[in-house]
């Protein structure tokens, strides 16, 4: 079984500050790992995703995750936020080989100007 | 990147209609779709899992009678909403996963909004 938990609901950052959304998992096998960023009223788009290769994966519009099984995180990172990062985030992990993806409860992430 | 749509983007009906959501893999062919529920403020929860030419399977609390869902080719999986009332109403997302080559991904579909009256 697999679960994932995402620490803080809402986050909040000032423009230019650093972004640091986290993501905890649960996985009985070795977890394909995955952000996905959701504007209102849109569907998902995949920021990043680890599959077991590098464990610093950089994705789209400047965001990188660092998978750490030590302390079963995936924390997704932005060194400077934009406005337009303001968003709802969700953590998801599956075990791949074709299972259905396990999402963690999404952090909204507002961005101060 | 592969391309998953899903039709239609958004659907109001009146409560006790049934509604017919579309999902297709544009660029490969799918197996194996999944279907997920998302309401409002709240994460995606999967629905069932859709396999090409057998029956759905369904997460605990789902219920089959109520949400048809028919993957008769390698393309298209349909999630019917029989008898909808306003508690259905949510926003609901499928993926296809994509075993072509060494690659196995899924992608998502941009989701369908249904609002029942």
């Amino acid at each position: 079984a697999q679960s994932v938990t995402q620490l803080g609901s809402h986050v909040s950052v000032s423009e230019g500050a650093l972004v640091l959304l986290r993501c905890n998992y649960s996985s009985s096998v070795p977890p394909y790992l995955f952000w996905y960023v959701q504007y209102p009223n849109q569907g998902l788009q995949l920021l990043l995703k680890y599959t077991s290769a590098a464990t610093l994966v950089k994705g789209i519009n400047g965001f990188e995750a660092e998978f750490k099984k030590s302390e079963t995180s995936f924390h997704l990172t932005k060194p400077s936020a934009h406005m337009s990062d303001a968003a709802e985030y969700f953590c998801a992990v599956t075990a791949g080989g074709g299972q259905n993806f396990v999402f963690g409860p999404g952090t909204r992430l507002s961005v101060l100007p | 990147g592969a391309v998953v749509s899903q039709h239609p983007s958004w659907v109001i009906c009146k409560s006790g209609t049934s509604v017919k959501i579309e999902c297709r893999s544009l660029d490969f062919q799918a197996t194996t779709m999944f279907w997920y529920r998302q309401f409002p403020k709240q994460s995606l929860m999967l629905m069932a899992t859709s396999n090409e030419g057998s029956k759905a399977t369904y997460e605990q609390g789902v219920e089959k009678d109520k949400f048809l869902i028919n993957h008769a080719s390698l393309t298209l999986s349909t999630l019917t909403v029989t008898s909808a009332h306003p508690e259905d109403s949510s926003f609901y997302i499928c993926s296809a996963r994509d075993l072509a080559g060494f690659t196995d991904t899924q992608y998502f579909g941009p989701g369908t909004r249904l609002t029942v009256l």
